[in-house]
């Protein structure tokens, strides 16, 4: 069975300060991919980033990196220089099953204070 | 513009009574998915579709439908709502040819009375 686990309910950052929200997945699938979603209170899911299970590089867009630990089955999300902006729920989500089911964690709740 | 849209954005009907909420995707995506949002459960995904005529269940199927006559249509039919389906619904679409982001839909409040 497919699983992603978000340990944190909730985190708070200080703006400008950077931030890690945590993620573990399991799954016995050797091709599979992990996806980090942004959900704003307006309720509109935002993808953030992608890591392939073979990407041998972390993934990173703009002030978004993806710590990559394939051994420790970990796909932690790393926000550097918090804004305001960023204060959202934040899902991590497995692709697997031949890229086709798509397992969502409970999420995180962020908070960045001024 | 690339996107997703989903009809209607907000439902409230009874108990019993047919529905579809209609999911359409402009990007010729091949990957199309239905997923519900609980308080405290995250996303779960109900169906999927890899392409035309090719859907699969999935975490949370039952008391749904959905076809994929079109690729850019993948409607989810309730044939008889029951008030444990009232959740906020979202459709989905991706390809593999850009890195599997997936696109989402604004989503669909549905209340069940």
């Amino acid at each position: 069975a497919q699983k992603i686990t978000q340990t944190q309910p909730g985190m708070f950052v200080q703006e400008k300060e950077a931030v890690t929200l945590d993620c573990t997945y399991d799954t016995s699938d050797q091709s599979y991919g992990l996806f980090w979603y942004k959900q704003p209170s307006s309720g509109e899911m935002i993808f953030l980033i992608y890591q392939g299970s073979y990407d041998e590089q972390n993934a990173t867009e703009g002030r978004y990196s993806l710590n990559f630990q394939k051994a420790r089955k970990s796909a932690n999300l790393v926000i550097s220089a918090s804004q305001l902006v960023d204060s959202a729920m934040y899902f991590c989500a497995l692709l697997s099953g031949g890229y086709q089911k798509v397992t969502f964690g409970i999420g995180t709740k962020l908070q960045v204070i001024p | 513009e690339a996107q997703v849209t989903q009809n209607p954005r907000y439902l409230i009907t009874v108990t019993g009574k047919k529905l579809t909420v209609t999911c359409s995707q402009n990007m010729n995506h091949e990957y199309m998915s239905w997923y519900r949002q609980d308080p405290g459960l995250g996303l779960r995904q109900i169906y999927y579709s890899m392409n035309v005529e090719v859907t699969d269940k999935g975490d949370v199927p039952e008391g749904y439908k959905v076809s994929r006559k079109e690729k850019r249509n993948f409607p989810l039919i309730l044939e008889s709502p029951s008030p444990n389906q009232t959740s906020l619904y979202f459709c989905a679409s991706r390809t593999r040819r850009e890195g599997n982001e997936q696109f989402f839909g604004p989503g669909t409040r549905l209340t069940v009375l």
